[in-house]
């Protein structure tokens, strides 16, 4: 069975860019979650799908950042426009019920 | 005072010996507690889940839980090289939210 998995790997954009980002969860899941961590600080949560709905998004920095879920699939976060403290490296995980398994995240630098 | 919190390390064991730990949490009504191990570069891989307390057992790795204690460890027998990473407990609180530690860096010495 596949994992989550995330694109891209890395992505290095300028400051005032726009990025956007995919989460691919594990087939069957229901449950999609966006974390980030900054470098030397814990992962933080951004937020959680259920299917296409956003549970909670009280994580999300500012109105820079919107993720969407279309069809309750696969998640897109884009950053708009990005500074450079949005740096860091943002993981996806998804769960059917508490366990959680996360993707190999996206490492994002702006610069 | 973190919600989760966990010593950074790093703890630097030998092969072969034990490998122990150490978690504390804030939120009372955590019902869930959780042990991902992440190498470097590597997203967080889940490793153990424990929900009641005391003691579970996976392996060369036991969870143990004291909820009144609000502690969650993770013991690793028989340590290996390959067991160097970091160690992060996350804790499923009351408003389940799912809230990281910073993470133990584990050294296991050959």
């Amino acid at each position: 069975e596949a994992g989550v998995t995330q694109f891209p790997s890395h992505s290095v954009i300028e400051k005032g860019q726009t990025v956007t980002l995919r989460c691919d969860p594990i087939s069957g899941h229901d449950n999609l979650y966006w974390y980030r961590r900054v470098m030397g600080k814990e992962i933080k949560f951004l937020l959680h799908f259920v299917k296409e709905s956003k549970q909670d998004e009280s994580g999300m920095p500012n109105n820079r950042f919107l993720a969407e879920r279309t069809g309750g699939t696969y998640s897109t976060l884009k950053v708009q426009p990005a500074e450079l403290e949005d740096s860091g490296v943002y993981f996806c995980a998804s769960s059917q019920f508490s366990d959680k398994y996360f993707g190999p995240g996206t490492r994002l630098t702006v610069l | 005072q973190k919600e989760v919190e966990q010593n950074s390390g790093p703890l630097s064991v030998p092969e072969g010996a034990i490998a122990s730990l150490n978690c504390t949490y804030s939120d009372r009504v955590s019902q869930s507690f959780f042990w991902y191990r992440q190498y470097s570069g590597k997203s967080p891989e889940l490793i153990m889940s424990i929900y009641s307390n005391g003691d579970k057992e996976d392996g060369r790795f036991t969870a143990q839980l004291n909820k009144a204690s609000q502690y969650v460890s993770l013991l690793i027998r028989d340590s290996q090289p390959s067991d160097s990473a970091t160690y992060l407990c996350a804790v499923l609180t009351g408003g389940f939210k799912t809230i990281f530690g910073a993470g133990t860096r584990l050294f296991v010495k050959a």
